[in-house]
């Protein structure tokens, strides 16, 4: 079945480091590919997406590119904040006649420090 | 920006007994999922609806069952609960059609004793 393999945590790094936390997927057909992320005590907030192959999905100086020949879609940011400290969760998307389940990765906490 | 509503955001249960969860989707979307978050764990498909028909269905117990009422809220009813019932579930929302994104809720957060 399909699934998603996350980079293992924790990950902890320096403010204004350069982030990168790797996501491949294995799935048949042409999954949509999303980062959600969840501060401490909330909930899943979507972070970006991407739908097709070689789409770039980016939002908050978060960036991910949909590889479809690396089966990969790493979550990478130049220059991290104290505020991003979070878990962050890789998922795919596959269609259903229109209906979309997720299926997500283990998660990767990050804690950046001061 | 309205958001997917998630009540209670807390409950405290013994084992044995039965809990309802309820989910109010934004506003025009008609698709509806649950998700079940152990500690530490991803969050796991479990049930979703579709204009109020089940749509698909994951790792869901039998003791658990859900709908989806005409005004597109959801409820899941969970039945005679086990310590390993205790978890976050979310609920999350959308727009029927391919590729439209998933809200989540806040998630309530299930305590079994």
């Amino acid at each position: 079945g399909d699934s998603v393999t996350q980079m293992e945590g924790p990950v902890t790094l320096s403010e204004e480091a350069f982030l990168t936390i790797n996501c491949t997927y294995t799935a048949t057909g042409y999954p949509s590919l999303f980062w959600y992320v969840q501060y401490p005590g909330e909930g899943l907030q979507l972070l970006l997406k991407a739908t097709k192959a070689d789409d770039k999905g980016s939002n908050k100086g978060f960036e991910a590119t949909y590889r479809k020949e690396t089966t990969s879609f790493h979550l990478e940011k130049g220059s991290v904040q104290v505020s991003d400290s979070a878990v962050y969760f890789c998922a795919l998307g596959k269609a259903n006649f229109g209906n979309e389940k997720l299926t997500f990765g283990t998660g990767t906490r990050l804690t950046i420090i001061p | 920006a309205a958001g997917v509503i998630q009540s209670p955001r807390h409950l405290i249960k013994e084992k044995r007994e039965t809990a309802t969860l309820k989910c109010y989707p934004i506003p025009r979307h008609d698709t509806v999922y649950w998700y079940q978050q152990g500690p530490g764990q991803d969050p796991q498909f479990l049930i979703s609806f579709y204009e109020k028909m089940q749509s698909d269905k994951g790792s869901i117990p039998d003791r658990f069952s859900a709908q989806q009422f005409s005004d597109y809220h959801s409820e899941l009813n969970m039945s005679s609960l086990e310590l390993g019932d205790s978890a976050l579930y979310f609920c999350a929302s959308k727009r029927g059609g391919a590729q439209e994104t998933q809200y989540f809720g806040p998630g309530t957060r299930l305590l079994v004793l």
